[in-house]
């Protein structure tokens, strides 16, 4: 079984500043895959960044990072110099990679505000 | 290239009523995957379709959902018998294998009065 665990329903940020949403899992799979959407008020989830278990090192795009602490079983995302259209709501997510076919498994989410 | 499409975006339906929602995937996509979103909640995984294939449907409440994709291209979602606990959003989502990325529709909003 998996589960991912978001602890923080809401934050704020002002805007240029970064800001650090936590998510941390569990599972017992060896291998697995690590994902970051996001969520705006239209609906529509938008793939941000993924990080492979094995992956040496931590995953960016942009100005979105992954910090994974394996050990932690952690993988806060990092958001810098944040935007007001970064206002949305954001999920953490992973699927298991061995034995083929795992489905993915969603937090509850974190809404993110960006104060002007 | 154009994404995931769903349709209708919004469905009111009295109880009782049967729904059908649609998902168009990306081009080429040969997985794809429905879920249930709950207001506050993340998505629930409901379904799952390699190519024409279902080959899991282990996330369906109950055998008044069902789903097709006949072609191995356009899916839907069928609601039989809607009852209010089925108001959520459907969010449709394709990938190219069973193990990449996931790519998300913007969802079917269905409520049931």
């Amino acid at each position: 079984a998996q589960k991912i665990t978001q602890t923080q329903p809401g934050m704020f940020v002002q805007e240029k500043e970064a800001v650090t949403l936590d998510c941390t899992y569990d599972t017992s799979d060896p291998s697995y895959g690590l994902f970051w959407y996001k969520q705006p008020s239209s609906g529509e989830m938008i793939f941000l960044i993924y990080q492979g278990s094995y992956d040496q090192q931590n995953a960016t795009e942009g100005r979105y990072s992954l910090n994974f602490q394996k050990a932690r079983k952690s993988a806060n995302l990092v958001i810098s110099a944040s935007q007001l259209g970064d206002s949305a709501m954001y999920f953490c997510a992973m699927r298991g990679l061995s034995g083929g076919y795992q489905k993915v498994t969603f937090g509850i989410g974190t809404k993110l505000q960006v104060i002007p | 290239g154009a994404g995931v499409s769903q349709s209708p975006r919004y469905k009111v339906a009295k109880r009782g009523q049967d729904v059908a929602l649609r998902c168009d995937p990306i081009s080429g996509h040969v997985s794809l995957f429905w879920y249930q979103q709950a207001l506050g909640q993340g998505p629930e995984f409901l379904t799952y379709f390699q190519n024409e294939a279902q080959l899991d449907k282990s996330g369906l409440p109950s055998d008044r959902f069902f789903a097709e994709r006949p072609e191995g291209s356009v899916s839907t979602l069928k609601i039989q018998r809607t009852q209010q606990e089925d108001s959520a959003v459907y969010l449709c989502a394709s990938s190219s294998d069973r193990a990449d990325t996931q790519y998300f529709g913007p969802g079917t909003r269905l409520t049931v009065l």
